[in-house]
C-alpha cells in the first residue's frame, strides 16, 4: 500500500525565515510526486510535479526537490501570504489515483 | 474561466437521506474526481472518470454512486447518509488524468448528524 508522510505537522516561521518541508514517500513504481497548497476554506491549488530523483522545480519563493525516498519543499525568505497548509501527493504503479499526505501547516509571521 | 464549480457549499442531511453533490468543470478537461478530507486523514479518492460514460471506483466508494453523462459534470450522490459521511468533498479534474495537474473547486462542507 502506498504511503505519504509529511512533517512537520505544524511550522511557524517569521518573515524571511527560511525552511524545509519533508515529504517522505513509501510507494512501487513512482509515477509522479505533487505538491499542493491549499488555504483555508478553499480547494488545493497545484504548484508542482517531479517525475524523478534529481529533479528540482522553482516558483517564486518555493523550490520542491525529489529523491527516491523523499520530497522537500524548500521556502527561501517567507512572507505572511505563504501561510497555507502544503500538500504532498503521490502517484504510483497502474492506480489512476493519488495518495495524499495529511499536509503541513504553515504559518509565517511578522 | 470559472474553472471547477462545486455546489452547495455547506449542506445538513439527516441519517438516511439522499442528496446529490454537483461539480461543474468548463475547462473541456477529460478527467474528473472526487475526494473527501477529514481531519487528519489525506484527501482519500471516492470515484473518478475518465471520460463521459466511465467512471470507476477509488479508495473510499461505499454509500456513493457517480455518473458522467457529459464531459462537464460529475455529480456525486450519497444514496442514504451516514454520521460517517460527515466531511469536506472536493471535486478534482484535469486535461488529460493523472499527467496532467488536478484543478479542485472549493469544496462542499456535509453534516450529517
Amino acid at each position: 500500500e502506498d504511503q505519504v508522510t509529511q512533517s512537520p505537522e505544524a511550522l511557524r516561521l517569521q518573515e524571511g525565515e527560511s525552511s524545509s518541508l519533508n515529504c517522505s514517500y513509501t510507494v512501487s513504481g513512482l509515477r509522479g510526486l505533487f505538491w499542493y497548497r491549499q488555504d483555508p476554506g478553499k480547494g488545493p491549488e497545484f504548484l508542482f510535479t517531479l517525475y524523478s530523483a534529481g529533479e528540482e522545480k522553482e516558483k517564486e519563493r518555493l523550490k520542491a526537490t525529489l529523491t527516491k525516498k523523499e520530497s522537500f519543499l524548500h521556502i527561501t525568505a517567507p512572507k505572511p501570504e505563504d501561510s497555507a497548509t502544503y500538500l504532498c501527493a503521490v502517484w504510483a504503479g497502474t492506480a489512476s489515483k493519488l495518495t495524499f499526505g495529511t499536509g503541513t501547516r504553515l504559518q509565517v509571521t511578522l | 474561466n470559472a474553472g471547477v464549480t462545486q455546489t452547495p457549499k455547506f449542506q445538513v442531511l439527516k441519517t438516511g437521506q439522499s442528496m446529490t453533490l454537483q461539480c461543474a468543470q468548463d475547462m473541456n478537461h477529460e478527467y474528473m474526481s472526487w475526494y473527501r478530507q477529514d481531519p487528519g486523514m489525506g484527501l482519500r479518492l471516492i470515484h473518478y472518470s475518465v471520460g463521459a460514460g466511465i467512471t470507476d471506483q477509488g479508495e473510499v466508494p461505499n454509500g456513493y454512486n457517480v455518473s458522467r453523462s457529459t464531459t462537464e459534470d460529475f455529480p456525486l450522490r450519497l444514496l442514504s447518509a451516514a454520521p460517517s459521511q460527515t466531511s469536506v468533498y472536493f471535486c478534482a479534474s484535469s486535461y488529460r488524468g493523472l499527467n496532467s495537474p488536478l484543478h479542485f473547486g472549493n469544496g462542499t462542507r456535509l453534516t450529517v448528524t
